[in-house]
């Protein structure tokens, strides 16, 4: 078990640019969530996968956002023509069935947009 | 919608003991847990509670009353490396799965 693995964990591109982004959760989670979060707010929910199926989107993800996980192991987080705005930490976390646990984090992929 | 508030900074002295509330607002309750987050790294899970009363979990102590919205983080024995954020959240009414986190407290561990 090598935890949730995020990559790259640094991207800097230009407007307008498109960014995909992976994480490989631990394997044997299968429910994957991504979160953005920015300097001093908490993490901010985007969507949630059960397996393969995307279950959960928050109103907040434009469509400039898709995320996908095929075969229900790594999941792939892609921002069309990005915006300034979109300059934050992305992180994506893993967790087994049940209320209890908790989620384990990735360490993150921090987009800067220029 | 839901909504947590917790302050934005605790100071304390090493070997202290601090509490960090959390108060919430959600139309569904479905749990509080407590995320711990170092300058620059990954949040860390450290307690969930459901149901009402104390979880304890070596130095780290996690309370909840329901009827008060309420919450708090304990910890006992400060130590320096406990210097970070510290975020409760809570589980959407919207969704089954997503956390709303709060805005986290920065604490300061001095020695």
């Amino acid at each position: 078990d090598t935890g949730v693995s995020q990559d790259p964990r640094h991207k800097i591109t230009k407007r307008g640019q498109n960014v995909t982004f992976r994480c490989d959760p631990i394997s044997e989670h299968n429910r994957l969530y991504w979160y953005r979060q920015t300097l001093g707010q908490g993490p901010e929910f985007l969507t949630y996968f059960q397996n393969e199926a995307q279950l959960e989107k928050s109103r907040l993800l434009s469509d400039r956002f898709s995320a996908e996980r095929p075969k229900g192991s790594f999941s792939t987080l892609e921002i069309q023509r990005t915006e300034q705005g979109d300059s934050a930490m992305y992180l994506c976390a893993s967790s087994p069935a049940g209320d209890t646990y908790g989620y384990t984090f990735g360490s993150g992929t921090r987009l800067t947009v220029v | 919608g839901q909504s947590l508030e917790q302050p934005s900074e605790v100071t304390a002295v090493e070997g202290a003991i601090v509490q960090i509330n959390c108060t919430y607002q959600t139309s569904g309750f479905y749990g509080l847990s407590w995320y711990q987050q170092h300058d620059g790294g990954a949040p860390t899970f450290l307690s969930y509670n459901a149901l009402d009363g104390l979880e304890e979990t070596g130095r780290f102590s996690s309370f909840l009353s329901r009827s008060d919205s309420y919450g708090y983080l304990l910890l006992q024995e400060l130590q320096m490396k406990d210097s970070a954020s510290y975020f409760c959240a809570v589980r959407s009414p919207r969704g089954a799965r997503q956390l709303t986190f709060g805005s986290g407290t920065q604490l300061t561990v001095l020695p």
